[in-house]
C-alpha cells in the first residue's frame, strides 16, 4: 500500500528553528509537497520538490531525499503566525497526490 | 485576484437530506478536485475532473455525485447525508494533472449533519 508518515504534533519556540520530517512509501513518485493548513482554512502551498537536494524559498526550506523516501521542511526564525498543521503529498505513478495527516506545529512565546 | 471560491463556507443539514456544494475558479485550470477532509486527517480525494472527464476514486461511496457542468464550476451533490459524512469538503483545481503542478484549495464549506 502507499504511505505517508509524519509526526502528529511538535511544539517550538518563537524565533527557532524546527524540522518536520515526512517519510514515504509509494508506487512511483512525480514529486513530493508541502502544504500550510491553519485551523478551520484550506491548505495553501509551500513548496514542491522533485530532484533530491534543498529548496530555499524565504524562511521555509524543503529537502528531498528519493533513495530515502525521506523528506523534511525546516523553519526559521518562527513566528506565531505558523502555528498550523503542515501536510507532505506524494505525486505518485498516476499523478494522484497521497497525503500525510498532517504535523501540528504549536508555537509558543 | 483569480481564485477558488466555495459556497457555502457553512451547511447544516438533516440526516437524508439531499446537499448540494459548489465550487467556481477564476483560474481556468483545466482540473478540478473534490477533497473530504475530517478533523485531524488527511483530505480524501472524493473525485477529479479533468476537462469534462470525469474520475471517481473507488472508494467514494455512491451517495457522492459530481456535476461540472462548465470549466468554471463544479458540484458536489450528496443525495443521502449520514452523520459520518460531517467533514470539510474542498475543492481544489490544478493547471494540469501532471503531478508537478500544485494545487490551489478553495476555503472550504463545513458540513454539519444533524
Amino acid at each position: 500500500g502507499q504511505n505517508i508518515d509524519q509526526p502528529t504534533e511538535m511544539t517550538a519556540t518563537e524565533g527557532a528553528i524546527v524540522q518536520i520530517n515526512c517519510t514515504y512509501q509509494t508506487s512511483g513518485f512525480n514529486g513530493l509537497f508541502w502544504y500550510q493548513q491553519h485551523a478551520g482554512e484550506a491548505p495553501t502551498f509551500l513548496s514542491y520538490n522533485v530532484l533530491d537536494g534543498l529548496e530555499e524559498k524565504g524562511r521555509f526550506s524543503s529537502f528531498l531525499s528519493r533513495s530515502k523516501g525521506y523528506s523534511y521542511l525546516l523553519l526559521k526564525e518562527l513566528q506565531m503566525k505558523d502555528s498550523a498543521s503542515y501536510l507532505c503529498a506524494v505525486s505518485d505513478s498516476n499523478y494522484q497526490l497521497i497525503w500525510g495527516a498532517g504535523t501540528k506545529l504549536i508555537i509558543k512565546p | 485576484d483569480a481564485m477558488v471560491i466555495q459556497n457555502p463556507r457553512y451547511q447544516v443539514t438533516q440526516f437524508g437530506k439531499p446537499v448540494t456544494l459548489s465550487c467556481s475558479q477564476t483560474l481556468n485550470h483545466n482540473v478540478m478536485y473534490w477533497y473530504q477532509q475530517k478533523s485531524s486527517q488527511a483530505p480524501k480525494l472524493l473525485f477529479h475532473y479533468y476537462d469534462k472527464d470525469f474520475n471517481n476514486e473507488a472508494d467514494t461511496p455512491d451517495n457522492f455525485q459530481s456535476r461540472r457542468p462548465n470549466t468554471s464550476f463544479c458540484f458536489l451533490d450528496i443525495r443521502s447525508p449520514g452523520l459520518g459524512d460531517a467533514a470539510m469538503y474542498l475543492c481544489a483545481t490544478s493547471k494540469s494533472r501532471d503531478g508537478s503542478y500544485e494545487q490551489y484549495f478553495g476555503p472550504g464549506t463545513r458540513l454539519t449533519v444533524t
